[in-house]
């Protein structure tokens, strides 16, 4: 049974980068036909989905944060990570990692992390 | 602002049928298959209920269901259990490997 689980500060600053990890498990990112990606829920709002990466490596990003949000894999370590640039309160959000094979729907889901920006 | 437009609140009593819309445009919701809603219990992670507007995964009770007519999908929760009580989400493919989701309904059972 895949198992993800999300890694990373708790708390970013304004204006810094945001990154978190979320290790695999029960399975290979690599080797798997699978799209692996982040989607948050914000505090009073509903949940957005951030981008996918699929095991080839191709990224796909939601258009409205693309400009900040890079999605990677590292096979080695059997994790995949977020970077988000430019931070801002906008952001403070429970961040999820998450997979199936379509990468129209995600049948697994790590349990959450929220980040906090603030200064 | 969600991509999809989803009322805030839907409310049902035990035993009973609920029904919560999800309304896009012909650019998601009307021209693709790959509706999705996910149920949520605050303080845990998002289930997958329903996938491809009608399909349900393994281990989801045949009480949930889902559909689509044009540009709005639809999931169904016929009776009602205390269990349900959660937020649900629609999700849309919407082209160009994007993804929508709607704001959420919050779903209270009496």
């Amino acid at each position: 049974q895949l198992q993800l689980q999300e890694s990373g500060p708790g708390l970013v600053k304004p204006s810094e980068t945001l990154s978190l990890t979320c290790t695999v498990s029960g399975g290979s990112i690599s080797s798997s036909r699978s799209y692996w990606g982040w989607i948050r829920l914000a505090p009073g709002k509903g949940l957005e989905w951030i981008g996918s990466i699929f095991s080839s490596g191709s990224s796909y990003y939601n258009p409205s944060l693309k400009s900040r949000v890079t999605i990677s894999l590292d096979t080695s370590k059997n994790h995949f990570s977020l970077k988000v640039t430019s931070v801002t309160a906008a952001d403070t959000a429970v961040y999820y990692c998450v997979s199936d094979t379509t990468g129209h729907y995600f049948g697994y889901w790590g349990q959450g992390t929220l980040v906090t920006v603030s200064s | 602002q969600s991509a999809l437009t989803q009322p805030p609140s839907a409310s049902g009593s035990l035993g009973q049928s609920v029904i919560i819309s999800c309304t896009g445009t012909s650019s998601d919701v009307g021209g693709y298959n790959y509706v999705s809603w996910y149920q949520h219990h605050p303080g845990k992670a998002p289930k997958l209920m329903i996938y491809e507007v009608s399909k349900r995964p393994s281990g989801v009770p045949d009480r949930f269901s889902g559909s689509k007519s044009g540009n709005t999908a639809s999931l169904t929760v016929s009776g009602l259990q205390a269990e349900d009580e959660a937020d649900y989400y629609c999700s849309s493919y919407a082209g160009n490997s994007n993804l929508g989701f709607g704001g959420g309904t919050k779903l209270t059972v009496l």
